[in-house]
């Protein structure tokens, strides 16, 4: 059974740094990208970015680069998010998901989501 | 940038055919998928590559598309399906995603 199992909830200072992750189980995880979606209170989903595990090509939406990094560790099939110095805007549920194939922009499987929330 | 427009909600009432539109400029050259999320849940995908519906997604649902307008159909709702729906697909390049802004589905 594919699954991918995210970190838990976290709550963090404005200006500290955070790194989430998601495991992926029942797959080969080296042959499928693994992408990071936000979704902020009440608002929609936003896709950050992605990454192939096989050899951590990435790429970061626009509006995203710079603000995050996206990495993962193949030998321990898991993907991370991570931020240097935190925002009370970067608020929100953020979920990992598995590109379906390589010939498919879809996201197959999700992970239950790490509730990010930063405050003073 | 790429946008999709998605309205943002739609009514219908239980047995009525519901239908959401998605509208871009990347839709005539990239495929069209559609997610269905409820409150406190991961989304679902439930078409792929603008008409295919994943196993285990019931056959109310289906997609369509036309130049830079894709739709979802659900036929025969049913109040479970009152839920958030998203499209989603790429810029022409394939390098960026982009998802729409959502619509709520509302069962009356």
């Amino acid at each position: 059974e594919v699954q991918l199992v995210q970190s838990g909830a976290e709550v963090k200072k404005p200006g500290e740094s955070l790194k989430i992750s998601c495991k992926g189980s029942g797959y080969s995880f080296t042959t499928y990208w693994i992408g990071w979606v936000r979704q902020m209170p009440g608002k929609g989903l936003e896709w950050m970015g992605i990454i192939h595990p096989r050899d951590s090509d990435t790429r970061y939406s626009p509006s995203f680069q710079g603000q995050v990094t996206i990495s993962a560790d193949k030998s321990i099939t898991t993907a991370y998010l991570q931020w240097s110095s935190l925002k009370a805007s970067d608020t929100a549920m953020y979920y990992c998901a598995r590109r379906a194939d390589s010939n498919s922009f879809s996201l197959d499987y999700w992970g239950q989501g790490t509730l990010v929330t930063v405050s003073s | 940038s790429y946008e999709l427009t998605q309205p943002p909600s739609v009514s219908v009432s239980p047995g009525q055919t519901a239908r959401i539109t998605c509208s871009g400029s990347t839709l005539p050259k990239q495929y069209a998928y559609w997610y269905q999320q409820k409150p406190g849940q991961a989304p679902v995908l439930v078409i792929y590559k603008d008409t295919e519906r994943p196993s285990g997604i019931p056959e109310r649902f289906s997609g369509s598309s036309s130049g830079t307008t894709v739709t979802l159909t659900i036929s025969g709702v049913q109040a479970e399906d009152e839920a958030d729906y998203y499209c989603q697909s790429a810029d022409s390049r394939g390098i960026y995603w982009m998802f729409g802004g959502g619509t709520t589905l509302t069962v009356l």
